[in-house]
């Protein structure tokens, strides 16, 4: 099975700042990367899926990006309903196997 | 309106088995795949399996192979998802999530809002 790893598994941001969380997969996924967001006690939202593509309704200053291993969630500029914990999966095979979570609280 | 709408909460003791629901509405219920993740308090989330409504064909992780059943109604456009053996680890909440498809690329963009079940004795 595909084993999912993300970093950090936590991270203090203010309003503004630009965040950045990495996701890695232990073989190649090529494109098959999906990021979402959850809040406590909600269900998950996705945010990008296929690596890069914006889920329609959600804000452009989120971004995805890589293929292969290596993948990246970026937040260009963090607004107060962005605290949250973020996770990554794959879709390239099943088990579609879920990163273990990426927690961003306020500084 | 576009939603998954899963049934209530659930208590049950070490052994027995739980049959969550999903209805689906606002959408063709037959033309995307029924996902269930779960996730205990404080944890990530873990895909369990999938099921094609249309088809009714299934596929399950292997943690989950043989306690896991996944089936529907289509007449009421309802997925459900029934765990056997349960067992105290089993406590979290189910989520049910529709499968969406891009160039060949699976993700989820429906979720149900969760049905906790708890497993105690």
């Amino acid at each position: 099975d595909i084993q999912m790893t993300q970093s950090p598994s936590s991270l203090s941001a203010s309003v503004g700042d630009r965040v950045t969380i990495t996701c890695r997969a232990s073989q190649s996924i090529s494109s098959y990367l999906n990021w979402y967001q959850q809040k406590p006690g909600k269900a998950p939202k996705l945010l990008i899926y296929a690596a890069s593509s914006l889920q329609s309704g959600v804000p452009s200053r989120f971004s995805g990006s890589g293929s292969g291993t290596d993948f990246t969630l970026t937040i260009s500029s963090l607004q107060p309903e962005d605290f949250a914990t973020y996770y990554c999966q794959q879709s390239y095979s099943t088990p579609g196997a879920f990163g273990p979570g990426t927690k961003v609280d306020i500084k | 309106q576009v939603q998954l709408v899963q049934s209530g909460a659930e208590v049950k003791k070490p052994g027995a088995s739980v049959k969550v629901s999903c209805k689906a509405s606002g959408y063709t219920f037959t033309s995307y795949d029924i996902n269930w993740v779960r996730q205990a308090t404080g944890q990530g989330l873990e895909w369990m399996g999938w099921m094609n409504p249309n088809s009714g064909n299934t596929g399950y992780a292997q943690k989950f192979q043989g306690r896991v059943t996944m089936t529907r109604n289509t007449s009421i456009s309802t997925a459900y998802m029934e765990l056997s053996s349960l067992r105290s680890e089993d406590t979290a909440v189910y989520y049910c999530a529709r499968g969406s498809l891009y160039w060949g690329s699976r993700y989820f963009d429906l979720w149900g809002r969760g049905t906790l079940v708890t497993v105690s004795s």
